[in-house]
């Protein structure tokens, strides 16, 4: 059964800082999703990652992906406030259409 | 343009009552998904179908069903609500295998 753990759950950062959001998986997958939900609000697509190695960027936010690891990070580039929601990474289950969502990371930048 | 809509956006109900969250995509996708969130657990996948007549349990389906009579439309119902349910729903449907997902604004229910 495939697991998705993301960490930290909670992330309070200052405008400008960099961070780190990582992803980890269980089992062999042919793609992951990055997901941006703001309070209240439905969730919208980030990135999708196909390869190992594949790298995508978009503004200060930069996702990546070792398939041999089984890992993805969202790196987050002098951040600011307009970043602040909650991250979810999932992963296609192996032979499924069905998408497996990590926790989610909430993520705060303070002025 | 096309889109998910889901409906009722917000509910509280009574234990024991049944209750049905409507989803409607006008996107023609075959592959749609009901999914609840919780504090902690991110988004667990409750049902999902691939095409009209196919319905698949996920992995928190007990007390929840769903049908597929068209390509529109997955109706997702709780037979007899547990306060254990309260939660909200997001309806999602993709195009191909594997694929993105497009996520309705989600229906708050609430348990009593």
């Amino acid at each position: 059964e495939l697991k998705v753990e993301q960490n930290p759950l909670f992330l309070s950062m200052q405008e400008g800082k960099n961070y780190t959001i990582y992803c980890n998986y269980s089992t062999t997958s042919d793609r992951l999703y990055w997901y941006r939900q703001d309070p209240g609000k439905s969730l919208e697509s980030l990135f999708v990652l196909l390869s190992n190695g594949a790298v995508k960027q978009e503004g200060r936010l930069m996702a990546s992906l070792d398939t041999k690891a089984r890992l993805s990070t969202l790196h987050i580039t002098a951040a600011v406030h307009d970043l602040s929601a909650t991250y979810f990474c999932a992963v296609t289950e192996g032979g499924a259409q069905k998408l497996v969502f990590g926790q989610g990371t909430r993520l705060t930048i303070n002025p | 343009d096309a889109e998910i809509t889901q409906s009722p956006r917000h509910k509280i109900t009574e234990t024991g009552r049944q209750v049905t969250l409507a989803c409607h995509q006008t996107w023609n996708h075959n592959n749609m998904f009901w999914y609840r969130q919780d504090l902690g657990h991110g988004l667990r996948l409750i049902h999902y179908s691939y095409g009209v007549q196919d319905t698949n349990k996920g992995e928190v389906s007990d007390g929840y069903s769903v049908s597929r009579s068209n390509t529109e439309d997955l109706p997702l119902t709780l037979e007899s609500a547990a306060s254990s349910q309260t939660s909200v729903y997001f309806c999602a449907s993709s195009a191909e295998w594997g694929g993105e997902l497009f996520f309705g604004e989600g229906s708050r229910l609430t348990v009593l």
